[in-house]
């Protein structure tokens, strides 16, 4: 059964630091793996989709990398800003399924 | 163009009460999944659609939860006799192929 874990589960920074977030999966049999934003009390957000045949996908100050054969993916946050604080999913699609399984989160905090 | 939408927002229940959760996909998307996100925990997986077909139901904790698509779009989630672990937030999603599109979930607390 796949299982994701994020590390660390709350990161507290301030303003302007660069930071990485961890997930690790237990079984490189990947589809796809996808970083989602929740903002408290609201639905999730997509932020960036990497395909298993993907190494990298860019989208503004975010930088998210997947290494496949060890089970890791990071997102890279660039000049974090308090608009960033949020909790930060990550999630992997197995092959052969459509569901995702959900790492536990992050949950960031960017003080000014 | 409208997002997932999902009603109620909020939704308070007596231990033993049925409740409908209710989801509204984005308009062509053909699957459909529906997941539990217990408080301070990730999403997790209750039931997929493809159109009308429930192809998956395994996630669904007992036979006290119900999903159907009838006419492939809009869908809904029934508990029966409600317990207190339901309470939850109900996360709809629905996707045209790769991607997962999430609604604003479905607060339920089963006092």
């Amino acid at each position: 059964k796949q299982e994701v874990t994020q590390i660390p589960a709350a990161l507290s920074v301030p303003e302007g630091e660069n930071l990485v977030l961890n997930c690790s999966f237990t079984d490189s049999a990947i589809y796809n793996l996808q970083w989602f934003r929740q903002d408290p009390g609201k639905g999730l957000t997509s932020l960036l989709l990497i395909q298993s045949s993907q190494r990298e996908q860019t989208s503004g100050r975010l930088n998210a990398s997947l290494d496949k054969s060890s089970g890791r993916s990071t997102l890279y946050i660039a000049a974090s800003q308090p608009g960033d604080s949020a909790t930060y999913l990550c999630a992997v699609r197995p092959q052969g399924y459509s569901t995702l399984t959900f790492g536990k989160g992050t949950m960031l905090l960017v003080s000014p | 163009g409208a997002g997932v939408s999902q009603s109620p927002r909020y939704k308070v229940a007596k231990r033993g009460q049925d409740v409908a959760l209710r989801c509204d996909p984005i308009s062509g998307h053909v699957s459909l999944f529906w997941y539990q996100q217990a408080l301070g925990q990730g999403p997790e997986f209750l039931t997929y659609f493809q159109n009308e077909a429930q192809l998956d139901k395994s996630g669904l904790p007992s036979d006290r939860f119900f999903a159907e698509r009838p006419e492939g779009s809009v869908s809904t989630l029934k508990i029966q006799r409600t317990q207190q672990e339901d309470s939850a937030v109900y996360l709809c999603a629905s996707s045209p192929g790769y991607e997962q599109y999430f609604g604003p979930g479905t607060r339920l607390t089963v006092t």
